[in-house]
């Protein structure tokens, strides 16, 4: 059984420019959420997909969006990045309504 | 509005010294309470849910407990690998989403 996995594990951005992070989910789990980690911080909800819907969204401007595959893999996409952004992204999957499972996640730096 | 907080912010302990890490929460309609390790730069790694007040689970050297408002992280005997990160999360029945506290650092000496 594979656990979450992300990819990259760490990525450097301009600012202005748009970023896609990637998850795959561990097997047999249908939902997927996003979180966004600050430096010294608890994780922030972005958002959770279940079965391709997305079925919850946390305090983030729409330029935050994301798409969940047949595969149950899914994709974090943010445009316009901003020097803000630069944190440490968060992958967790889950079968529906149990405890989540984390990735190892990826660590954006906006310059 | 729902919120969890983690005391205290940081732990130091020597090695062997048990202790208690703090979770209080604020959250209308508990569906759940969990707990999570997380070291430097990595992602939080699950340790335990909880249901309902009085509820209990043990693993290892660590044990969680739950009242109708805090949770406990009971620290027994710990080693310097004990040393991470410990968040706490809330998940209400209105929401699907974890609520994070902001963690405890614990550093466990030799």
């Amino acid at each position: 059984e594979t656990g979450v996995t992300q990819s990259p594990t760490h990525l450097i951005k301009t600012r202005g420019q748009q970023v896609t992070l990637r998850c795959s989910s561990q097997s047999g789990h249908n939902t997927v959420s996003w979180y966004q980690q600050a430096l010294g911080q608890g994780p922030q909800f972005i958002f959770q997909y279940y079965r391709e819907e997305e079925n919850g969204r946390g305090n983030f401007p729409p330029r935050f969006s994301g798409l969940q595959f047949p595969n149950y893999s899914s994709e974090l996409n943010v445009n316009a990045l901003e020097l803000d952004d630069s944190a440490l992204y968060l992958c967790a999957s889950s079968k529906y309504n149990t405890e989540a499972f984390f990735g190892q996640g990826t660590r954006l730096t906006v310059v | 509005e729902d919120q969890v907080t983690q005391s205290p912010e940081a732990l130091r302990l020597q090695e062997g010294e048990s202790s208690s890490l703090n979770c209080s929460y604020t959250v209308s309609g508990l569906r759940g309470l969990f707990w999570y390790r997380q070291d430097p730069g990595k992602g939080p790694e699950f340790l335990f849910t909880l249901y309902s007040a009085g509820e209990e689970k043990e693993k290892e050297r660590l044990k969680a407990t739950l009242t109708k408002k805090e949770s406990f992280l009971h620290i027994t005997a710990p080693k310097p690998e004990d040393s991470a990160t410990y968040l706490c999360a809330a998940k209400s029945y209105n929401t699907d989403k974890l609520i994070f506290g902001t963690g405890t650092r614990l550093q466990v000496f030799p």
